[in-house]
């Protein structure tokens, strides 16, 4: 059974810094690794998709990277804005359940002014 | 092009009540996900269906059911209302043949709260 887990659950960092949010997870069969993030009360908005073949993905501020063998996710976010505040969830489909996704518990942000 | 809608926004039921939330997937998209998120928890993943037909499912009691209509609209029903079916029930669509490759679409979701 495929469990996501993320640390750290909550985050606080100055404006302008750069933020790391890990994501763990216990089966590499996966077809690929997403971020979202979400507002307070919203829905998901996916940010970042890795392909099981890919290292990483970069848009704009954000890259992610993704290391297979020893199960880890990274999403960096460079020079943190307070628009970034929101909650970041990582999920994966395993290979064999389909596009089900498993979710982590996310990492809340708070970036300040 | 609208993305994923959901119907209704908030919901508000008692205990041991029915609730039916509805959800229109992402234009071209033909396979809709239910999942359901407790507060300060991800999302759990409730179950997928495709060509009307329930076709995976995690780990929830058969109080839970859905339907899948022919224009792939979908609706999630849960019977028997417990305290701790308050949670925000989010829909994601996908379109079946790029599903692991492409994200999946999420709706704003709907807030059941069961008094």
């Amino acid at each position: 059974k495929q469990e996501v887990t993320q640390i750290p659950a909550a985050l606080s960092v100055p404006e302008g810094e750069n933020l790391v949010l890990n994501c763990s997870f216990t089966d590499s069969a996966i077809y690929n690794l997403q971020w979202f993030r979400q507002d307070p009360g919203k829905g998901l908005t996916s940010l970042l998709l890795i392909q099981s073949s890919q290292r990483e993905q970069t848009s704009g501020r954000l890259n992610a990277s993704l290391d297979k063998s020893s199960g880890r996710s990274t999403l960096y976010i460079a020079a943190s804005q307070p628009g970034d505040s929101a909650t970041y969830l990582c999920a994966g489909p395993h290979l064999t359940a389909g596009n089900k996704l498993t979710f982590g518990g996310g990492t809340r942000v708070l970036v300040k002014p | 092009d609208a993305g994923v809608t959901q119907s209704p926004t908030h919901l508000i039921k008692t205990r041991g009540q029915q609730v039916t939330l509805r959800c229109s997937p992402k234009s071209g998209h033909d396979t809709v996900s239910w999942y359901q998120q407790a507060l300060g928890q991800g999302p759990q993943f409730i179950f997928q269906y495709y060509e009307e037909e329930e076709r995976q499912r995690g780990n929830f009691p058969d109080r839970f059911s859905g339907h899948q209509f022919p224009n792939y609209s979908s609706e999630l029903n849960v019977n028997a209302l417990l305290l701790g079916d308050s949670a925000l029930y989010l829909c994601a669509s996908s379109y079946i043949l790029a599903s692991n490759q492409e994200t999946q679409y999420f709706g704003p979701g709907t807030r059941l709260l069961v008094l």
